[in-house]
């Protein structure tokens, strides 16, 4: 059974640095292409952006909103993907999933909240 | 950068025939995904490429696409169907979420 769980939310204060993690199960992780997601309360989807898998040499490509403070890594060995944020301010503030592209974005984990306030 | 458009909300009676569009530029050029959100929960993708359907989505959950346009159907809508959903693409190396539609079963 394919499993995605995510880790590392919580409240954090306005300049710092916050690193997720994403951890999955049940399928081959080295070979996949992982994802990250945000979703800020009561808005839509947002794609932060995708860390391929070693087919493709594990490159990232992020959203035009997300090329400066976010910075996506990958440790297979572990099975665990990486979300680093950086100047956290309080717009980051929103649900962050990530999500195992193949085809689609076929499975999700059930996120983690993050919240920035001083 | 690349949009996709989605109605804010649509209404439908139960039991009858949901339409969700999806508008984008030459969007028949691309492959069309939609992902169904209940309250609370992580998305999960209810059509893939336009017109597959993953295991375990119901038939009564299907897409179509002309032109600039991409439709999501739910027939026989159920009250579990009330959810937001979203249509997404790739744009070249970004992936494009369409800003979704509330579905509100009367």
């Amino acid at each position: 059974e394919v499993q995605l769980v995510e880790s590392g939310g919580g409240l954090s204060h306005p300049g710092r640095s916050l690193t997720l993690s994403c951890t999955g199960s049940g399928f081959s992780f080295a070979d996949s292409a992982m994802n990250w997601v945000r979703q800020a309360p009561g808005r839509g989807l947002e794609w932060v952006g995708i860390i391929r898998g070693r087919a493709y040499g594990g490159t990232t490509s992020y959203g035009p909103s997300f090329t400066d403070r976010f910075t996506i890594r990958r440790d297979d060995s572990k099975s665990v993907t990486y979300l680093q944020i950086n100047n956290l301010k309080s717009e980051d503030t929103a649900t962050y999933f990530c999500s195992r592209w193949v085809d689609a974005f076929d499975f999700w984990g059930r996120g983690v909240m993050v919240i920035v306030s001083s | 950068s690349y949009e996709l458009s989605q109605p804010g909300s649509v209404s439908v009676s139960l039991g009858q025939t949901a339409t969700l569009p999806c508008w984008g530029n030459n969007l028949r050029s691309k492959n069309v995904h939609w992902y169904q959100q209940r309250p609370g929960q992580a998305p999960v993708v209810v059509i893939y490429r336009d017109t597959k359907r993953p295991s375990g989505i119901p038939d009564r959950f299907s897409g179509s696409i002309s032109g600039s346009t991409a439709t999501l159907r739910i027939k026989g809508v159920q009250v579990a169907d009330e959810s937001d959903y979203y249509c997404q693409v790739w744009d070249g190396s970004t992936a494009v979420f369409g800003g979704g539609t509330k579905l509100t079963v009367l």
